[in-house]
């Protein structure tokens, strides 16, 4: 049983610019959610979809925007790139209120 | 505003030796979750234990054992007779209520064994 993916596992992209990333649930889950976590913090929540619509935001600017498909997997967006928004992405899929999955997460390098 | 406390950034400890990794939390709903994680290196965040706030009951799990006190709000996690795998960054998180499907985490314990 395949756990949570996530893909590319690192990006670099360069200040300005727009950046996707991609999530995979775990099978049997069909709530996706997005977490930030820069160098030695805690993962900081950015959004959580369900019924692909966005359910739940975080104290994130509209630059992070999401998506979900029918099939439960979700997509990250983050336009105008800035130094502050390198850190590590991390997806986790659930199901109902049970405890989330984490996937390895995307390492976006800004520069 | 939900609040997690991590008060420990790091812990080193020989092999074998039992650690506890302390967490405090903050909340105005008498419901609530709250959870361990376990990061190694590689990043992912693997789940070790969920507990409701209604089920204050300890929980022991092999070498690992969770006390859970609502009087002082906190969440501790013990690890008995430790060894090099437990080497990780350890988070403690909290989910309130229905109402809300987030994770608030403290800022992590990085725990390190040394053989």
């Amino acid at each position: 049983d395949a756990g949570v993916t996530q893909s590319p596992t690192h990006l670099i992209k360069t200040r300005g610019q727009q950046v996707t990333l991609r999530c995979s649930p775990k099978s049997g889950h069909d709530t996706v959610s997005w977490y930030q976590q820069a160098l030695g913090q805690g993962p900081q929540f950015i959004f959580q979809y369900y019924e692909e619509e966005e359910r739940q935001r975080g104290n994130f600017p509209d630059r992070f925007s999401g998506h979900q498909f029918p099939n439960y997997s979700s997509e990250l967006n983050v336009n105008a790139l800035l130094l502050g928004d390198s850190a590590l992405y991390l997806c986790a899929s659930s199901f109902g209120r049970s405890e989330a999955f984490f996937g390895q997460g995307t390492r976006l390098t800004v520069v | 505003a939900q609040k997690v406390t991590q008060a420990q950034t790091e812990i080193s400890v020989v092999e074998k030796e039992d650690v506890t990794l302390d967490c405090v939390y903050e909340t105005r709903d008498t419901t609530y979750y709250l959870f361990w994680y376990k990061q190694p290196p590689s990043g992912e965040l693997v789940f070790l234990i969920r507990r409701n706030s209604f089920d204050e009951q300890n929980e022991i799990s092999g070498r690992y054992s969770w006390n859970f006190q609502k009087s002082t709000s906190s969440f501790n996690f013990t690890i008995t007779a430790s060894q090099v795998v437990d080497s990780a960054v350890y988070f403690c998180a909290l989910s309130e209520g229905a109402g809300s499907y987030q994770l608030t985490f403290g800022k992590g314990t990085k725990l390190s064994v040394i053989p």
